[in-house]
C-alpha cells in the first residue's frame, strides 16, 4: 500500500539554525499539507499546496517558514532561524482530492531544537 | 475559528463498546473526520461524516449532528491494539483545504 515518508525521523538542531525537512508524498496525490504537533498538544496545521503553490496557510507560517517542490517527488518545509518553542513533531499529509477529504500523514519528522 | 472539545482519556476492557464524543463550534463547516493515534506515531485517517447520521465501518461508527455540532465514535470489540488517541477534526468550509483538530480522546484498552 502506497505511504506518505518523511526524512529525517528525528532533526536535533541548534537554535538558530536552519533546518529542512523532507517528505515524499503518495505518488498519484496532488495535495500536500506540512502539519505540527507540539508535544502533549492537538495537531496544527500549517500549510496546504497545491500546483506548485501555496494555496492556504495558518497563522503560524510565517516568513519563518517556506515550501517546495523541488522535484516531481519531494515536498519540502524549511524553518529558518529556529526557535526552542519550534520544537514539534511535523508531519506532512497528501490527497488525491482537495479538502482534505482522507488525508494520508506521514509517520513525522522530530524536531528538537536546543 | 473553530472550537473542538473532547473529553481526554477513558479506559476501557477488551471486548467492550466505548463512545467518543467531539462537540465543536465552527463558523463554517464540510465535514468531520475521526483519526486514529498511536503514541509517537501518524494519525492515520479512520472515518468522516459530513451529512447527519451514522457512518459504520467495521468494528468502527461515527455519528454527526450538524445542528448539535456533535460528532461520536463508536468502537466495538475492543482490542489491546485500540489503545491510542482518538482524534476529531473538522474541514471548515471557508478553508478548502486544512482540517482543524481537537486535542484527542485517549483511550486504554484493558484486559
Amino acid at each position: 500500500e502506497p505511504e506518505v515518508t518523511q526524512t529525517p525521523s528525528h532533526q536535533v538542531t541548534q537554535m538558530g539554525q536552519e533546518v529542512i525537512l523532507r517528505c515524499v508524498p503518495i505518488s498519484n496525490h496532488l495535495y500536500f499539507y506540512w502539519y505540527r504537533q507540539i508535544l502533549g498538544q492537538k495537531v496544527e496545521f500549517l500549510v496546504s499546496f497545491y500546483n506548485n503553490e501555496i494555496s492556504e496557510k495558518s497563522e503560524i507560517f510565517d516568513d519563518q517558514f517556506s515550501v517546495e517542490r523541488p522535484d516531481g517527488s519531494n515536498f519540502t518545509l524549511k524553518i529558518r532561524s529556529t526557535k526552542l518553542e519550534d520544537s514539534a513533531m511535523y508531519f506532512c499529509a497528501s490527497s488525491r482530492w482537495p479538502g482534505g477529504y482522507e488525508q494520508y500523514f506521514g509517520p513525522g519528522t522530530r524536531l528538537t531544537v536546543t | 475559528g473553530q472550537n473542538i472539545d473532547q473529553p481526554t482519556e477513558m479506559t476501557a476492557t477488551e471486548g467492550a463498546i466505548v463512545q467518543i464524543n467531539c462537540t465543536y463550534q465552527t463558523s463554517g463547516f464540510n465535514g468531520l473526520f475521526w483519526y486514529q493515534q498511536h503514541a509517537g506515531e501518524a494519525p492515520t485517517f479512520l472515518s468522516y461524516n459530513v451529512l447527519d447520521g451514522l457512518e459504520e465501518k467495521g468494528r468502527f461508527s461515527s455519528f454527526l449532528s450538524r445542528s448539535k455540532g456533535y460528532s461520536y465514535l463508536l468502537l466495538k470489540e475492543l482490542q489491546m491494539k485500540d489503545s491510542a488517541s482518538y482524534l476529531c477534526a473538522v474541514r471548515p468550509i471557508y478553508g478548502n483545504n486544512r482540517l482543524a483538530f481537537g486535542k484527542g480522546n485517549q483511550v486504554v484498552v484493558i484486559p
